[in-house]
């Protein structure tokens, strides 16, 4: 079964930094291209950074560009997110997703299992 | 990129059919056959039901279905059952290594 389960969550002032994990299990890790989404209180899905499957490639929303961090570590089967410069609308929830498919660049946007998500509150 | 273009709501009753649409741009959704659809029951993971515009990933029932025109995308559930009630997302490829998402549709069944 595959899982994906996110930490690091909590509660940071403005300004601040803060490193998420996603650790992921029950398939093979470094064939997969990963990604970051994340949704504010009250609001849609916002699509936040990706990285390839062995981190050829990143993107990120411009949003978070030069804030935020995307980077894996295929010995550990895991994804990070490293948050810096935190602002009040950072607040949300954050989840890890897989893609859905291994094999063509656009497969990276298509997210097929996700985590439940870590809460990430920016607050003085 | 502004998001994709959804209802807020949408409803119906168990059995019928319902249609949930995303409007973009010719830059995102008109420009790529790469839109997907999520369902996300609050509080739980996200749930792709359909991408590539129609295609169904494994296990998902085929009571959902997916299309495309111009710069529309559409969801279609059918044979509306109470576990269909969530919100609904729809995403497109937007064009410069990024995806942009829907506003997100609440589906109720009466």
């Amino acid at each position: 079964e595959v899982q994906l389960v996110e930490s690091g969550g909590g509660l940071v002032k403005p300004g601040g930094s803060l490193r998420l994990s996603c650790a992921a299990s029950g398939f093979t890790f470094i064939n997969y291209d990963m990604t970051w989404v994340r949704q504010a209180p009250g609001k849609g899905l916002e699509w936040v950074s990706s990285i390839s499957s062995r981190s050829s490639y990143i993107f990120y929303a411009d949003s978070v560009k030069g804030r935020f961090t995307i980077s894996r570590d295929n010995a550990k089967n895991s994804v990070f997110l490293q948050m810096n410069s935190l602002r009040a609308e950072d607040t949300a929830v954050y989840f890890c997703a897989r893609a859905e498919n291994s094999g063509n660049y656009y497969d990276m946007f298509v997210l097929g299992p996700w985590g439940q998500g870590t809460l990430i509150t920016v607050s003085s | 990129q502004s998001a994709l273009t959804q209802p807020p709501s949408a409803s119906g009753s168990p059995g019928q059919s319902i249609t949930i649409s995303c409007t973009g741009t010719r830059s995102d959704v008109g420009g790529y056959d790469y839109v997907s659809w999520y369902q996300h029951h609050p509080g739980k993971a996200p749930k792709l039901m359909i991408y590539d515009v129609s295609k169904r990933p494994s296990g998902v029932p085929d009571r959902f279905s997916g299309s495309k025109s111009g710069n529309t995308a559409s969801l279609t559930v059918s044979g509306l059952q109470a576990e269909d009630e969530a919100d609904y997302y729809c995403s497109s490829y937007g064009g410069r290594n990024n995806v942009i998402f829907g506003g997100g549709t609440k589906l109720t069944v009466l």
